[in-house]
């Protein structure tokens, strides 16, 4: 099947810094990625959606300036959360759409803001 | 909004016990539906999809689920679990622009 990586797979960081992670579809190529929060013992939520070239659509109730999305190719999709807080800290999960109603998904990012 | 429901928190059998791991959801429309697992460590796995046809969909590794839509039901079944079958199960629906919308998922815990 289709594979998506993630990078990094854990990041700890500072408070008021920025983190970067990367999405990647190694072997196909997908206009359309999508970026999931998963809270301990919870669900994964939609945070937004990622089409190459053009701006993410971002789900009710997150920051856009503080959840940057950019997906300038085919195979790439960066998330970057800026001046992260420890209410940041998450586990972090991308996914990408292979055709309409198929999707494959990222191992996901530990996300660990001090 | 489309929303899913998973009725189980924690389910914990023995070895060869039957499973059932329920999944309802809210939209009274097409619906495309899914069951993903999610092993100790990795990343989420699909099981199985309903898009259309036969109600009963057969997936990987011995799982099945059958959608009955008269009671928004999308419910996993494997007549025999056993110790690698302990990990989390979500249950999703797709949304509007290709999402997914995810169930708060089940815990199943396998006891050999």
């Amino acid at each position: 099947g289709a594979v998506v990586s993630q990078h990094p797979s854990r990041v700890i960081c500072k408070s008021g810094t920025s983190v970067k992670i990367e999405c990647r579809s190694l072997d196909f190529q997908a206009t359309t990625m999508f970026w999931y929060r998963q809270f301990p013992k919870k669900s994964l939520m939609l945070m937004a959606t990622s089409n190459e070239g053009s701006k993410a659509t971002y789900e009710q109730g997150v920051e856009k300036d503080k959840f940057l999305i950019n997906h300038a190719s085919l195979t790439l999709s960066t998330l970057t959360v800026t001046s992260a807080h420890p209410e940041d800290s998450s586990f972090y999960i991308c996914s990408a759409r292979v055709v309409f109603n198929e999707q494959f998904f990222g191992p996901g990012t530990r996300l660990t803001v001090l | 909004a489309q929303s899913v429901s998973q009725h189980n928190h924690h389910v914990i059998l023995s070895e060869a016990a039957s499973l059932e791991l329920g999944c309802n959801y809210s939209y009274g429309g097409t619906v495309n539906l899914f069951w993903y697992v999610q092993y100790p460590g990795q990343h989420l796995q699909l099981l199985l999809k309903y898009f259309s046809g036969d109600p009963l969909v057969k997936g990987i590794k011995g799982f099945e689920a059958e959608f009955i839509k008269s009671k928004f039901s999308f419910n996993l079944r494997k007549p025999s679990v056993q110790w690698s079958d302990t990990a989390e199960y979500f249950c999703a629906v797709m949304g509007s622009q290709g999402n997914l919308i995810f169930g708060k998922g089940t815990k199943l815990s396998v006891k050999p």
